[in-house]
């Protein structure tokens, strides 16, 4: 079964202060993988999507970057207004549209 | 545009009730997916539409969940009973299909079943 694994589960940074995180996920035929970011209350907003190996994407301080077995996504200098839960989901079938999520990664940024 | 709309946003109900979740995708768009969102099952697609007809409905969890798409710009999840166990966070997506993928989400349905 297709399994995706976000870690960590919860991230405290200090405004500036750059990390990482991390998507791991077991498909076979990768057909893309996609970032969301969500506030409380509100639905996910599509970021990036990846669809292969030494791909990367870039939007001001977020970098989305695709392994055969994982996803980073690098926050450089991050603010307080990039406090959100972090989803990412893989696409496997050409033919369905299905999305399997993991269950988030929640970034504070302390200012 | 004015994103995908749901209705409504919250909802509260009594164990053996019907509940009925609106949605209306972006136009244009040829997919639409239901999916609930919990805190220990994360997010979960339900079932999704292309061209208004169901393609995968694997994630109904059972028969008391029932979805339609009765033309391009209206889709309905219907759960008759309600149990407590579904009290969650619904959201609809929807997208434009073809070669572009991208799911855009509405603000979601929170439900909660007494």
């Amino acid at each position: 079964e297709d399994q995706v694994t976000q870690s960590p589960e919860a991230l405290r940074l200090q405004e500036g202060e750059s990390s990482s995180l991390n998507c791991s996920y077991t498909v076979s035929g990768l057909r893309g993988l996609f970032w969301y970011r969500q506030d409380p209350g509100k639905g996910p907003e599509f970021l990036f999507t990846l669809y292969s190996a030494g791909e990367e994407k870039e939007k001001e301080r977020l970098k989305a970057t695709l392994t055969k077995k994982e996803s980073f996504l690098h926050i450089t200098a991050p603010k307080p207004e990039d406090s959100a839960t972090y989803l990412c989901a893989v696409r496997r079938d050409p033919g369905s549209e299905k999305l399997v999520f993991g269950k988030g990664t929640k970034l504070t940024v302390n200012p | 545009d004015a994103g995908v709309i749901q209705s409504p946003r919250h909802e509260v109900t009594e164990m053996g009730q019907e509940v009925t979740l609106r949605c209306k995708p972006i136009s244009g768009h040829n997919s639409l997916f239901w999916y609930r969102q919990t805190m220990m099952r994360g997010l979960e697609l339900l079932i999704y539409f292309n061209n208004n007809v169901p393609i995968d409905d694997s994630g109904m969890p059972e028969d008391r969940f029932s979805a339609k798409m009765p033309n391009a710009s209206f889709s309905t999840l219907k759960i008759q009973p309600s149990e407590p166990r579904d009290s969650a966070v619904y959201f609809c997506a929807s997208s434009p299909g073809g070669n572009t993928d991208t799911q855009y989400f509405g603000p979601g349905t929170r439900l909660t079943v007494l």
